[in-house]
């Protein structure tokens, strides 16, 4: 069983819609992450966090905002999206920033419509 | 910029012997991660290599060369469980660039 969990598994939203993504780590982890993976693409680091700061944006449009209200809770809020926003969003955990090993949650398979 | 490269689909037989490779061309390098990830599920960590050799655990070994920048994942006594995705990832700094994977098929 994963210690990262995430929810919802799968959402459907339209574009003018609002959702959040939420996860949460069991780990006792200090930096959490949100990734993008589209078919046939690599995995794309969208925020990193640590110890509650944000210390990574990878040039993410405004439609995604994370937060990170503890070391133990991440979310990712979705406005306005596109469709090319579908994807399979993952949520990630390691003990600190850099070297440690990450830990994914099961991900949240998003469509846009 | 930074590529890292690998197939995009292999297929093997079970029982047998497959390997998955991985080359890379990045601005630094801290060390390489395989990842495996089934078919909806979250990738989970198979092996992190640092230094250059052969590093081995059970029926799962990772190989780099960090002159060549070359590593490969090499899977033995091939199960139908071991069909997935397996993830090549570079350390850099503080964060992990993916390559897009490779799906593995095994069959009987």
């Amino acid at each position: 069983e994963t210690g990262v969990t995430q929810t919802p598994r799968h959402l459907v939203m339209g574009m003018t819609n609002k959702k959040s993504l939420k996860c949460e780590q069991h780990l006792g982890h200090n930096a959490m992450y949100w990734y993008k993976q589209s078919a046939k693409k690599p995995l794309e680091l969208m925020f990193v966090y640590s110890l509650e700061e944000r210390v990574e944006n990878n040039s993410v449009p405004s439609r995604f905002s994370p937060e990170c209200p503890n070391s133990s809770h991440l979310f990712l809020h979705l406005h306005t999206l596109q469709p090319e926003d579908s994807a399979l969003y993952l949520c990630a955990s390691s003990h600190g920033v850099g070297a440690e090993t990450q830990y994914f949650g099961p991900g949240t398979r998003l469509l846009v419509l | 910029g930074q590529n890292i490269d690998q197939p995009t689909e292999m297929t093997a037989t079970e029982g047998a012997i497959v390997q998955i490779n991985c080359t890379y061309q990045t601005s630094g390098f801290n060390g390489l991660f395989w990842y495996q990830q089934h078919a909806g599920e979250a990738p989970t960590f198979l092996s992190y290599n640092v230094l250059d050799g052969l590093e081995e655990k059970g029926r799962f070994s990772s190989f780099l060369s960090r002159s060549k920048g070359y590593s490969y994942l090499l899977l033995k006594e091939l199960q139908m469980k071991d069909s997935a995705s397996y993830l090549c990832a570079v350390h850099i700094t503080d964060k992990l660039i993916f390559g897009t994977g490779t799906r593995l098929q095994v069959f009987p």
